[in-house]
C-alpha cells in the first residue's frame, strides 16, 4: 500500500516561478525522501529529511517536514525548463524498506 | 553516477514465456531492490535483497522469483510471464535501507503480449 501521496498529481507553471509540491503520509516515519524522475530515466535523490528534522534546504530545493500533520512539501525556487520532470516522496519507519508514493508531475514552461 | 546497469533495456515476449531481467552495480551496495512502475501507481516494491542470498518480499511480488548469488548481482525473475507484467522495472541500490539514499538504474521496459 503507498504510504506517501504527493499533491497535486500534475502541476503546470511558467519559468522563474515557484514550485511548491506536497506530501502527506499515513504512519509514524524514520525518514523522509525526494526523488525527481526525467522522462525515460531512473529516479534521481534530491533531499533526505529525518523526523528530528523541519527543514531543509540544497541549492534551489526546500523541504519541510511537520509530523504532527504527517505531512512534507518540497519547494522549488526559481523553477527552469530543466526542471520539468516527476516528483516522489518516499518513506520508511525505520530498518524498512522505502514506499513510494504516486508523484506530482511538474511542468516549467519556457 | 552510481554505477549501475540494467539488462536488457527493452524487451518484448509473448505470455507464458520466462524472463530474467539483471541488475549490475559496481558500487559494492548491501542493499538492492526490484520496483515497477505503472501509470497511477506509482513505484512498487518487488522483492529487495540485504546481502548475498538474502532476500525478502515486497509489496506485489507474486509471479516474481528473485536471485543474488554474488554483491554486484540481482537478478529478476518472472517465470511465466502475464500481461499484467507489462511495466517499466527500475533497480535500486543503497548502502543501508532507509535511511541513505536510494541510487536508481534506468529501468527496462518490458512488454508482454
Amino acid at each position: 500500500s503507498q504510504q506517501g501521496e504527493e499533491d497535486p498529481q500534475a502541476l503546470s507553471i511558467q519559468e522563474g516561478e515557484n514550485a511548491t509540491m506536497n506530501c502527506s503520509y499515513k504512519t509514524s516515519i524514520n525518514n523522509l525522501q525526494w526523488y525527481r524522475q526525467n522522462s525515460g530515466r531512473g529516479l534521481v535523490h534530491l533531499i533526505l529529511i529525518r523526523s528530528n528534522e523541519r527543514e531543509k534546504h540544497s541549492g534551489r530545493l526546500r523541504v519541510t517536514l511537520d509530523t504532527s500533520k504527517k505531512s512534507s512539501s518540497l519547494l522549488i525556487t526559481a523553477s527552469r525548463a530543466a526542471d520539468t520532470a516527476s516528483y516522489f516522496c518516499a518513506t520508511d519507519r525505520g530498518n524498512t524498506p522505502l514506499v513510494f508514493g504516486k508523484g506530482t508531475r511538474l511542468s516549467v514552461i519556457a | 553516477d552510481a554505477g549501475i546497469t540494467q539488462s536488457p533495456r527493452h524487451k518484448v515476449t509473448e505470455t507464458g514465456t520466462p524472463v530474467t531481467l539483471r541488475c549490475h552495480q559496481t558500487e559494492n551496495h548491501r542493499y538492492m531492490y526490484w520496483y515497477r512502475q505503472d501509470p497511477g501507481h506509482g513505484l512498487r516494491l518487488i522483492h529487495y535483497s540485504y546481502g548475498v542470498k538474502d532476500t525478502d518480499k515486497g509489496e506485489v511480488s507474486d509471479g516474481y522469483s528473485v536471485s543474488r548469488s554474488k554483491t554486484e548481482d540481482f537478478l529478476l525473475t518472472l517465470e511465466s510471464a502475464t500481461s499484467s507484467q507489462t511495466s517499466v522495472y527500475f533497480c535500486a541500490i543503497s548502502g543501508t535501507d532507509g535511511n541513505q539514499p536510494q541510487h536508481f538504474g534506468d529501468g527496462t521496459r518490458l512488454s508482454i503480449l
